[in-house]
């Protein structure tokens, strides 16, 4: 059984530039959340997609938005990008929306 | 607003060391408590769910309990290699969805 997993593993981006992430969910998941982890905190809940559709979503601006596919993977879109967006985002992926999430190895995102 | 505290920040034991990290929560309507492991640089691992007072989980090393108000991670006998950040976090079933809030976790450090 594959994991969830996440690309790219690292990415370097400059101020005002857009940025996409991708998860492909574990085998069987139709739920995927994601994170935003800053250094030293815990993840900070951005959005959630249940069946292509967003299902909750965070105190994060419009200028992070996403996508979920018919085969549950889903990306992370970031508009506008700025200093403070520098994080690891994690995807975690989950049976059904209520289920126990379950999370990739993030993509590292440095913004210059 | 839903709050996860964790303690301490950081904990520095001696490999056979038993020691138990605390998380205390304030939240409305819990549905679930969850543990997590991460390791520098990586995704948060999952270990245990926990439901309603009185309810314990074990694993390994590993057993977590939960309260009305808190919930203790004990780890009895820890080796180097249970060397990680530990994140709580907790599920509310509210209109963001099936989102987790997340403390800012306790850092342990087991050495020889």
């Amino acid at each position: 059984e594959t994991g969830v997993t996440q690309s790219p593993t690292h990415l370097i981006k400059t101020r005002g530039q857009q940025v996409t992430l991708r998860c492909s969910s574990q085998s069987g998941h139709n739920t995927v959340s994601w994170y935003q982890q800053a250094l030293g905190q815990g993840p900070q809940f951005i959005f959630q997609y249940y069946r292509e559709e967003e299902n909750g979503r965070g105190n994060f601006p419009p200028r992070f938005s996403g996508l979920q596919f018919p085969n549950y993977s889903s990306e992370l879109n970031v508009n506008a990008l700025e200093l403070d967006d520098s994080a690891l985002y994690l995807c975690a992926s989950s049976l059904a929306h209520g289920e126990t999430q379950y999370f990739g190895p993030g993509t590292r995102l440095l913004v210059l | 607003e839903d709050q996860v505290t964790q303690s301490p920040e950081a904990l520095r034991l001696q490999e056979g060391e038993s020691s138990s990290l605390n998380c205390s929560y304030t939240v409305s309507g819990l549905r679930g408590l969850f543990w997590y492991r991460q390791d520098p640089g990586k995704g948060p691992e999952f270990l245990f769910t926990l439901y309603s007072a009185g309810e314990e989980k074990e694993k390994e090393r590993l057993k977590a309990t939960l309260t009305k108000k808190e919930s203790f991670l004990h780890i009895t006998a820890p080796k180097p290699e249970d060397s990680a950040t530990y994140l709580c976090a907790v599920r509310v079933l509210t209109g963001g969805g099936n989102k987790l809030t997340f403390g800012t976790g306790t850092q342990l450090k087991v050495e020889l």
